[in-house]
């Protein structure tokens, strides 16, 4: 299965900035998914993303406070924007590989906004 | 719409125990049903899989049976070690009815597993 970096893996962010992260994947994959895990809940998707196309976002997500990139098969990124402290939770990237159960996921970025 | 339901946690057992996480879902389609781990510090891990009814999936001593009739996959494992402290998620991911999927995986809540040694 595809293996993934996730960077950074923690970051503590004052309100009202951004934070970019990065997601690279040592193979060509088809589909990469964002999703968000906040403090005691399960994942929520929040885009889809392919490459060279627009996001596609999940409802209650926007692309004003989420953009997506998607630059290349091996790499995309997510920026949380004009952060407040709700966007406090961990962030995962996971791409679809070879095969139909291909699902990885990377490690995570734990976001703490104060 | 799809939905997975897990019981809720934590639940802390003693090393050697008997574990189930019961697992319950609602699907429109035809459903996959996954059990992913949580190690701590670490992102999420397939820890196996089932895609068709009256299917199990097996990995490291742990098992689940896709039983169609009562929508269910409970994650067993019969006697539980103290590096099996995780948190442990159902899933499922829908086929449509020309067999091909969008790709989106829904999860439960998750499920906190502590072992005590």
């Amino acid at each position: 299965s595809a293996v993934i970096s996730q960077k950074p893996s923690r970051d503590i962010c004052q309100r009202g900035t951004s934070l970019t992260i990065q997601c690279q994947v040592d193979s060509q994959v088809t589909m990469m998914f964002w999703y968000r895990q906040q403090p005691g809940q399960s994942l929520t998707l929040i885009a889809t993303a392919n490459q060279g196309s627009e996001a596609t976002y999940e409802s209650g997500f926007v692309i004003d406070k989420f953009p997506i990139s998607r630059p290349n098969l091996t790499f995309s990124t997510l920026t949380v924007s004009n952060m407040s402290p709700e966007d406090s939770s961990i962030y995962l990237c996971s791409v679809r590989g070879q095969g139909f159960y291909g699902y990885t996921f990377g490690s995570g970025t734990r976001l703490t906004v104060v | 719409g799809n939905s997975v339901t897990q019981m809720e946690g934590p639940v802390t057992l003693s090393e050697e125990a008997f574990l189930t996480i019961n697992c319950t879902y609602t699907a429109t389609g035809y459903p996959s049903l996954f059990w992913y781990v949580q190690y701590p510090g670490e992102g999420l891990q397939l820890l196996l899989k089932a895609t068709k009814a009256d299917d199990k999936g097996s990995n490291k001593g742990f098992e689940a049976t896709y039983r169609k009739e009562t929508t269910s996959f409970h994650l067993e494992k019969g006697s539980v070690q103290v590096s099996d402290s995780a948190v442990y998620f159902c899933a499922l991911k829908v086929l449509d009815a020309g067999g091909t999927s969008y790709g989106k995986l829904t999860f439960g809540q998750g499920t906190i597993l502590t072992v005590h040694p």
